[in-house]
């Protein structure tokens, strides 16, 4: 399995609402990433888990919560967020996570729209 | 701060025609860099990479050679397809640093 799956592929939702997104990966990857995408901009880094850990937080505002229950598993729990953080998410997995020549791996991502 | 600047799109090119794409970078130490390709509705997939300087990237007829002189990862292919039409991102990363840095990115479309 060389691949990285995330769920689900499109997400509305409201303001009240809570709702998690999911990413997994089998290829024994210790390092795990969520980007944030807008239209017609490069991705944005979120969060690193490195073995399991966090290690970065880029200042995301706490309505997002990431959480890696284990090396294989990363989520993304979303509550009380706004029309701007309508977006495409996207996971990505890497071998260590510190040598410069890993390559990212990325799933597909999942389109959020908050109404 | 490390940054990567890209030629500004949209480019628009005729199917079999030559395409660069420019990308330069400002970096502390010896950086790896990449290309990135998007096609719509999906995530971004690994084109190419260099790890050090004069190292040449390649991969489905796309080339990239990693100038440390000019301190630049332009990425090169000789006759475009359709297929070809996505948004492509250079992208770099330091030892010991765990975040890649993009370019803007470059949206790319290839007319028949």
């Amino acid at each position: 399995d060389t691949e990285v799956t995330q769920t689900p592929k499109h997400l509305v939702m409201g303001m009240t609402n809570k709702k998690s997104l999911k990413c997994e990966q089998h290829m024994g990857h210790r390092a795990m990433y969520w980007y944030k995408q807008k239209a017609k901009k490069p991705p944005e880094l979120m969060f690193v888990y490195s073995y399991e850990k966090l290690s970065i937080n880029e200042s995301v505002p706490s309505r997002f919560s990431p959480e890696c229950p284990n090396s294989s598993l990363l989520n993304l729990h979303l509550h009380a967020l706004q029309p701007e953080d309508s977006a495409l998410y996207l996971c990505a997995s890497s071998q260590e996570g510190t040598a410069n020549n890993e390559k990212l791996l990325f799933g597909s991502g999942t389109q959020l729209s908050v109404l | 701060g490390d940054s990567v600047t890209q030629m500004e799109g949209p480019v628009t090119l005729s199917e079999e025609a030559f395409l660069t794409i420019n990308c330069t970078y400002t970096a502390t130490g010896y950086p790896s860099l990449f290309w990135y390709v998007q096609y719509p509705g999906e995530g971004l997939q690994l084109l190419l990479k260099a790890t050090k300087a004069d190292d040449k990237g390649s991969n489905k007829g796309f080339e990239a050679t990693y100038r440390k002189e000019t301190t630049s990862f332009h990425l090169e292919k000789g006759s475009v397809q359709v297929s070809d039409s996505a948004v492509y991102f250079c992208a770099l990363r330091t030892q010991g640093a765990q975040k890649l840095v993009f370019g803007q990115g470059t949206r790319l479309t290839i007319n028949p």
